[in-house]
């Protein structure tokens, strides 16, 4: 079966600018997550659906970041605008019953605000 | 808040041998879930083994498996016939409540040196 796609893979971008990260889960997966994972620390939990609706953002900064998954498939994390702190990877990751068979990540999109 | 933590920040070993990586995790809850994950330098996120904390029996999967100590909510990876390949981050993982999302601890980089 075809992974989770994440795009794209790279972003620099300047403080204050906008940017946006797509995502397409693996098919039949209802739950969709979007993780943060800053230089040298583990993954952080920014916003969870299931189908198309949102299950957990209380980590979400709601001031600048926002996601949308409409159609319940694929997903669009925006942030706008950015700060030198949003630099990390954003993860995308996808799960056919909250977890109970495993979770699969995409490659990521590194983002690097200057 | 409830944690994961990987007293392991980097660890080596000689191709052939065997590693242990240690992880420990703080929980209120009976049920739940614990993941070991890889993430080579593509930044790809992969599952290396699976535990259910009902089950008593420690997951195995090939080359890799864990003692799993519920009481102690010790979790730790071992490798064994270590392989190249196998250098990475990993990275402790549990589920966290009815919602299934994800918790990670702060890795431990592993370096297979030939």
């Amino acid at each position: 079966e075809a992974g989770v796609a994440q795009s794209p893979r790279y972003k620099i971008i300047e403080k204050r600018q906008s940017v946006a990260f797509w995502c397409n889960p693996i098919s039949g997966h209802a739950t969709l997550y979007w993780y943060q994972q800053i230089l040298g620390q583990g993954p952080k939990l920014l916003i969870q659906f299931q189908n198309n609706g949102v299950v957990d953002d209380s980590q979400l900064p709601k001031d600048r970041f926002s996601a949308e998954r409409l159609k319940g498939v694929d997903s669009t994390l925006k942030i706008q605008p950015a700060k030198l702190e949003d630099s990390a990877v954003y993860l995308c990751a996808s799960s056919f019953d909250r977890g109970n068979y495993g979770y699969t990540f995409g490659s990521g999109t590194r983002l690097t605000v200057v | 808040a409830q944690t994961v933590t990987q007293s392991q920040p980097e660890m080596s070993v000689q191709e052939a041998e065997t590693v242990t990586l240690s992880c420990t995790y703080d929980t209120s809850e009976s049920d739940y879930y614990l993941f070991w994950y890889k993430q080579p330098p593509s930044r790809q996120m992969i599952l290396v083994i699976r535990q259910e904390a009902y089950k008593q029996q420690n997951a195995t999967e090939n080359r890799f498996s864990v003692n799993f100590q519920k009481a102690a909510k010790s979790f730790s990876l071992k490798i064994s016939d270590s392989q190249l390949g196998d250098a990475a981050m990993y990275f402790c993982v549990r589920s966290q409540g009815g919602s299934e999302k994800l918790v990670f601890g702060k890795g431990t980089k592993l370096t297979v040196n030939p």
